[in-house]
């Protein structure tokens, strides 16, 4: 079965830092990746996804994310982190009829 | 466009009561789902909706229920509420073209309470 993993549950950056929040799924196949992010007291907005083709993609608000099947990983990436960033991260896996497997979140503090 | 709209926002029941949360989006979306969500354990789907008509379990079905009588409307019922069902609850929806995946739009949640 389909399976994300998020190893850091909190991660906290400077202002200006960049980031990366790591995700590493379980999937046999060539894996349809996400990530979203839920501001507080919000739903979840789709940041990026990866299907096919350039294992770089970039998606909204500057965030980037590589695909490295090698190392069954799609991190996260923003060059310069802003405070409007802090919220809570989840990487998630097709499972299959648009069906997600979500990770169980990265929350994100940017402090000044 | 509302997008996708979710009612209460909020709700305290007694174990054994039973609720329906709402879920519509005006978007004219295929699939429909809810999600639960708990801390360190991120959303997992509770039920899914291909169409009007269909509906299926997804990982988290026990204690819901769900029916899908029109495109817009995707409510989740709680026949006896325990608990362990004290979560958020998120509705979801998208396009649903059977070749690959679309983007999921999400409501802005239901907090439920369980005493």
């Amino acid at each position: 079965a389909q399976s994300v993993t998020q190893p850091d549950i909190h991660i906290t950056v400077s202002e200006g830092a960049s980031l990366e929040l790591r995700c590493n799924y379980s999937y046999g196949a060539t894996p349809y990746l996400f990530w979203y992010v839920q501001s507080p007291g919000q739903g979840l907005q789709l940041l990026l996804k990866y299907f096919s083709g350039d294992t770089l993609v970039q998606g909204i608000k500057g965030f980037e994310a590589e695909f490295k099947r090698s190392q069954s990983s799609f991190n996260l990436r923003k060059p310069s982190v802003h405070w409007s960033d802090a919220a809570e991260y989840f990487c998630a896996v097709g499972a299959g009829g648009n069906k997600l497997v979500f990770g169980a979140g990265t929350i994100l503090r940017v402090k000044s | 466009n509302a997008g996708v709209t979710q009612t209460p926002k909020f709700q305290v029941l007694k174990t054994g009561q039973s609720m329906t949360l709402q879920c519509a989006q005006d978007m004219n979306h295929e699939y429909m789902s809810w999600y639960r969500q708990d801390p360190g354990m991120g959303l997992r789907l509770i039920h899914y909706s291909v169409g009007a008509g269909i509906t299926d379990q997804g990982e988290v079905p026990n204690g819901y229920n769900v029916s899908r009588s029109t495109t817009e409307d995707f409510p989740l019922r709680l026949l006896s509420a325990a608990p362990s069902q004290t979560s958020v609850y998120f509705c979801a929806s998208s396009y649903s073209t059977g070749v690959s995946y679309n983007e999921q739009f999400f409501g802005p949640g239901t907090r439920l309470t369980v005493l």
